[in-house]
């Protein structure tokens, strides 16, 4: 039972342009949310966050945006630069009681930046 | 400062063989975590420690597997008898204290068991 679901394997969008990842969730227990980027050879990196009691987060160029209601969030990368290609994945952390720990991973947005 | 580091970077067994996979978290981070990622997917949770502590091994998937983190710092997960099927990237992160908080993770280890 995949728990965060990422449904589009990929992405290609022109330099300059926006890009849109995004994501599902089916747990109403997840309360915090994030993003992660991967390039091949490497570990996951961190990218933004959003807790649940917000619906937008922003940080430079890239900003999430979270609906609880449609469990649904997105990532906004503009302007798309060719250096943001990479494995993007969404994370959800459930709130057990407060002792959050394990991340729920989706299985990933290959994003690739055309020149 | 220096960033979660593993070792080693590569491993390639033989099937049955026991492995030791090695983490080196953020210093002063106090939560520590092992995730699996097989090909294709995104990565898995494998168990959590705070301090020197297994919080949660839910994530182990069986009794092959078995992790260390005697001294709150390194820890060592252990596989037993491997199997072909455990060939994946491991993964560790570490984070300040748990909870809702950024994990950070290393470059991963990637284990082939022929």
């Amino acid at each position: 039972d995949q728990q965060v679901k990422q449904n589009s394997p990929s992405l290609s969008v022109q330099e300059g342009r926006i890009s849109i990842l995004n994501c599902d969730y089916t747990n109403s227990m997840f309360d915090y949310f994030l993003w992660y980027k991967k390039y091949p050879a490497e570990g996951p990196t961190f990218l933004i966050s959003i807790s649940s009691i917000k619906d937008k987060n922003e940080d430079g160029r890239f900003t999430v945006f979270l609906n609880k209601s449609a469990k649904h969030l997105s990532l906004h990368i503009v302007p798309s630069q060719p250096g943001d290609s990479a494995v993007y994945f969404c994370a959800a952390s459930p709130n057990y009681g407060g002792a959050t720990n394990k991340l729920i991973f989706g299985t990933g947005t290959l994003l690739a930046v055309q020149p | 400062g220096a960033g979660v580091s593993q070792t080693p970077s590569n491993k390639v067994t033989e099937k049955g063989k026991y492995v030791e996979l090695r983490c080196d978290p953020i210093s002063g981070h106090t939560a520590l975590y092992w995730y699996r990622q097989s090909l294709g997917q995104g990565p898995e949770f494998l168990i959590y420690f705070q301090g020197t502590g297994a919080a949660d091994d839910s994530g182990l998937p069986n009794d092959r597997f078995f992790a260390v983190r005697p001294e709150g710092s390194v820890s060592t997960l252990k596989i037993q008898r491997t199997e072909r099927g455990d060939s994946a990237v491991y993964l560790c992160a570490s984070s300040q204290n748990g909870g809702s908080e950024t994990q950070y993770f290393g470059p991963g280890t990637r284990l082939l068991v022929l």
